[in-house]
């Protein structure tokens, strides 16, 4: 079974609808985070999570919102959707605890979402 | 502002060249450079390079960081076409908190 599993795995939308992306793991992770990709941008963090009381705004947080259910828990929500938003969207997670603790990032396997 | 810049963004090789890929940084208080590929799906990990000089290698894959130059290089020898895909850098910061992203090197490898 996936350690990241992200649902759905695609969708589409129509403009001004809101939509949820969810996001779970089973690595026992405390960060959580969201990123979007778009052709030859690599990926542009959304919002990150480290812990179910701490969530944080990334690069691009405009017209997203999200919750942190649990541990295991991290949903993204476009509460009026526009078709700019369409991109493939990835939730990942890591083990870090801050300070020096090396960490690496676990990623889901994404879900492609176009907004008409 | 963290920046991590890629190079080339695009490379079109044939099977057994040997490509080098390329990763600049700008990141305040440095901690770890990470390289990751990505096939038709989610970024899978492929290093995480700590200190200067220090080779990491993994098969016909193989990854150097120089902290004073501030890159990082991605070499790949005897390339198969099962290593065309996008390979993304990142770096990590000390107090933090994320994950700073390149664009990518998209390669291509013909057979």
């Amino acid at each position: 079974d996936a350690d990241v599993t992200q649902t759905p795995r695609n969708r589409i939308t129509k403009t001004g609808k809101r939509i949820m992306l969810e996001c779970s793991q089973t690595k026992g992770h405390d960060r959580m985070y969201w990123y979007r990709q778009d052709p030859g941008l690599g990926l542009q963090l959304i919002y990150y999570s480290f812990d179910v009381k701490d969530i944080n705004k990334g690069e691009i947080s405009d017209g997203y919102s999200v919750s942190r259910q649990a541990q295991a828990k991290f949903s993204l929500s476009l509460e009026s959707a526009i078709p700019n938003q369409t991109a493939l969207y990835f939730c990942a997670t890591s083990d870090g605890a801050g300070g020096l603790k090396l960490e690496t990032q676990y990623f889901g396997p994404g879900t492609r979402l176009l907004v008409l | 502002e963290d920046k991590v810049v890629q190079s080339p963004l695009s490379l079109v090789v044939h099977e057994g060249d040997t490509v080098t890929l390329n990763c600049s940084y700008e990141v305040t208080n440095f901690r770890s450079l990470l390289w990751y590929k990505q096939e038709k799906k989610a970024p899978t990990f492929l290093f995480m390079l700590t200190s200067s000089g220090i080779e990491k290698k993994s098969g016909r894959l193989s990854s150097i960081l120089d902290k004073k130059e501030l890159f990082s290089i991605l070499n790949i020898t005897a390339t198969q076409t099962g290593d065309s895909a996008v390979y993304l850098c990142a770096v990590v910061a000390i107090y933090g908190q994320n994950f700073v992203f390149g664009p990518g090197t998209r390669l291509s490898v013909l057979p």
